[in-house]
């Protein structure tokens, strides 16, 4: 069964601690993204990756890093530099991030609460 | 940077109306994506628009793309309670990643 699978669902931690937010693809995708997405503003790019060993810095990647070691796999952490860090974080991929393959597919996300 | 606006933000309308949501950006695109977010759930792909006044039908969704390429609509006709949710538009300037715009809410009254 073909997908993209975020875990947890819902993830609570205390402010000053990091943590790593899990997604999975087996689509054979190149690029993955991750983004955030808060209450009347869409989805915001926070990393992405165009293949395997290279990420870029979205438009909000400050207080967050990423790993690509394996091409299935895209995990976020967000650390304790990160100022608002309470959101829903949202994982896609695309077969590729140009031309006409650029399709993306979301996983479930993660909603974050930091207390 | 570039901006993508959506508008409007919230719509609620009766069961059988039409709807219709307008993205603009700042910038001229390359191509233009539209998602779907239910309640709870998470954006799903609808659609693709490449050429300058390119006008693609899904059913009772129709999409069109602005002959400046800076401007997009989704038009539902005779809305169903499934029709439900947030809808997104994309703008892609060449090279550049997609930039989502903040999302048209719509409400369906059965």
């Amino acid at each position: 069964d073909g997908g993209i699978t975020q875990s947890p669902k819902y993830l609570f931690r205390k402010e000053g601690q990091n943590v790593t937010l899990s997604c999975e693809q087996n689509l054979n995708h190149d690029a993955m993204y991750w983004y955030r997405q808060d209450p009347g503003q869409g989805l915001r790019l926070i990393y992405y990756s165009q293949i395997v060993n290279d990420f870029q810095k979205g438009d909000i990647a400050e207080g967050y890093s990423v790993s690509r070691e394996k091409k299935e796999s895209f995990p976020l952490t967000v650390t304790s530099a990160q100022k608002n860090p309470t959101a829903f974080y949202l994982c896609a991929s695309s077969m590729s991030s140009g031309g006409a393959y650029n399709e993306q597919f979301f996983g479930p996300g993660t909603r974050l609460t930091v207390l | 940077g570039q901006q993508v606006m959506q508008i409007p933000q919230y719509q609620h309308v009766q069961e059988g109306e039409d709807f219709t949501t307008y993205c603009n950006s700042s910038t001229t695109l390359s191509n233009i994506q539209w998602y779907k977010q239910r309640p709870g759930g998470h954006p799903v792909f609808l659609i693709q628009l490449v050429k300058s006044g390119e006008v693609k039908k899904q059913k009772r969704l129709t999409f069109q793309f602005g002959e400046a390429k800076k401007n997009s609509s989704l038009h539902i006709t005779a809305t169903q309670t499934t029709d439900v949710g947030t809808y997104f538009c994309a703008g892609r300037r060449h090279g550049q990643n997609f930039v989502f715009g903040p999302g048209t809410r719509l409400s369906v009254l059965p």
